[in-house]
This record gives C-alpha cells, structure tokens and sequence, in this order.
C-alpha cells in the first residue's frame, strides 16, 4: 500500500495562475480532507468529503474548489492564486467509522 | 467554539532526560483525541488516538494519557530521533467531520 500521495510536491505560480493539487489513496477510505499548514497557525481544515460525488466547505474554503469524482482520489483547485495561499497543503483520509485520519506527505506551494 | 492548545510551543532535552508536553482542550462530545508526530518536511504521522478520559496508550518511549480537560505525551528517555514536531487534535461531535488542531510542540533532544 502507498497509502496517501499527493501530486506535486512543490510548485511555484504567479498571481492569478490557477492550478490542481491531487491526493490519492489506496485504502478504500471513503473520507478525505484537504488542509493548510501555515507557521503558528496549525493545520486548518479547507474542505472535505464523505464519499465520491459529495463534498463540503471546512473552515477556510474561499478561493478553492475541490472534487471527488472517484473514491480514491481528491482534487483541490484554485482558480487564481493569491499570495495569501502560499502555503504547504496535506491530504488526509479515514475509514468510515474509524476517527483516525492519515496524511500524505504534502504539497509546498509558493505563490509569487 | 472548539479549540486545541499545546504547550510548550518548544522544549529542548537532553538524551535521556523524560518529559511531559501538555495539550487542553475545549471541545464538545469528545469523539477522539489525536497524536501526531511530524518530521520536517514531512506529513504527520499517526501515533495515538484516545477516546475517553483515563485512557492511556503506549509505544516504546512514548505514552499518552487523556483526562477531561487535557491530554499528556509522556517521552521517557528520549533519544536524538525522537525529535520532531509532535501535534495533538480533536475531534467533538459538532462539525463531525473536523478535527481541530493545535499549533504543535517542537521537541529537540539533544545527545
């Protein structure tokens, strides 16, 4: 098992560009998350989704989209970049009926 | 509002020297309480998840323990490669899809 990946491990845009994050995993998990981590912030919660084809907003969802057209994988979009989400993005996921969340190894994205 | 807090924010050991971290929290309808390690550059690591006060759980020098208000990474006689950024979470039955983060102890040990 690989457990979680996501795709790219680093990227650099420019203001306005728009790009896609992928996270896949390969534990049947019908949960995932998207999060930022940001220095004495902590891991924030963007958005999520319970199962393929449904999704919801977390704690800081503006300037993202996301979607899970198949259950191992979790797409996040952002339409155009802003300084402000240069940031490192983890993917997470969990079994269904299970609390404990798993995280992939991130994504580095500066936004110049 | 739920809220997780960590202390300290660093804490800097000798090898060998046991330690305590501290992680309160407020949080309605505890369904769980999690511990993370992070190495830099890295995603977290699972390590722990507690469920109900007077909970404890082990794992070579690590051992975690949950009261209702707070919850205890004991680290006895830590080694250089305990160090890490360890993180604690919770999850409450508001928001039930969320767990909230606080913002990490730094530990460093020294040889």
């Amino acid at each position: 098992n690989a457990g979680v990946t996501q795709t790219p491990k680093f990227r650099v845009l420019k203001t306005g560009q728009s790009m896609t994050l992928l996270c896949a995993q390969d534990m049947n998990h019908e949960y995932m998350y998207w999060y930022r981590q940001d220095p004495g912030m902590g891991l924030r919660l963007i958005h999520y989704s319970v199962g393929e084809g449904t999704t919801a907003k977390g704690e800081v969802p503006d300037g993202y989209n996301v979607s899970r057209l198949k259950k191992q994988n979790f797409l996040l979009g952002l339409e155009s970049a802003a300084p402000s989400q240069t940031s490192v993005y983890f993917c997470a996921s969990r079994l269904g009926g299970q609390e404990t969340q798993y995280f992939g190894p991130g994504t580095r994205l500066l936004v110049l | 509002e739920d809220q997780v807090t960590q202390s300290p924010e660093a804490l800097r050991l000798q090898e060998g020297e046991s330690s305590s971290l501290n992680c309160s929290y407020t949080v309605s309808g505890l369904r769980g309480l999690f511990w993370y390690r992070q190495d830099p550059g890295k995603g977290p690591e699972f390590l722990f998840t507690l469920y109900s006060a007077g909970e404890e759980k082990e794992k070579e020098r690590l051992k975690a323990t949950l009261t209702k208000k707070e919850s205890f990474l004991h680290i006895t006689a830590p080694k250089p490669e305990d160090s890490a950024t360890y993180l604690c979470a919770a999850g409450g039955a508001q928001g039930a899809q969320k767990l909230v983060f606080g913002q990490g102890t730094r530990l460093t040990i020294n040889p």
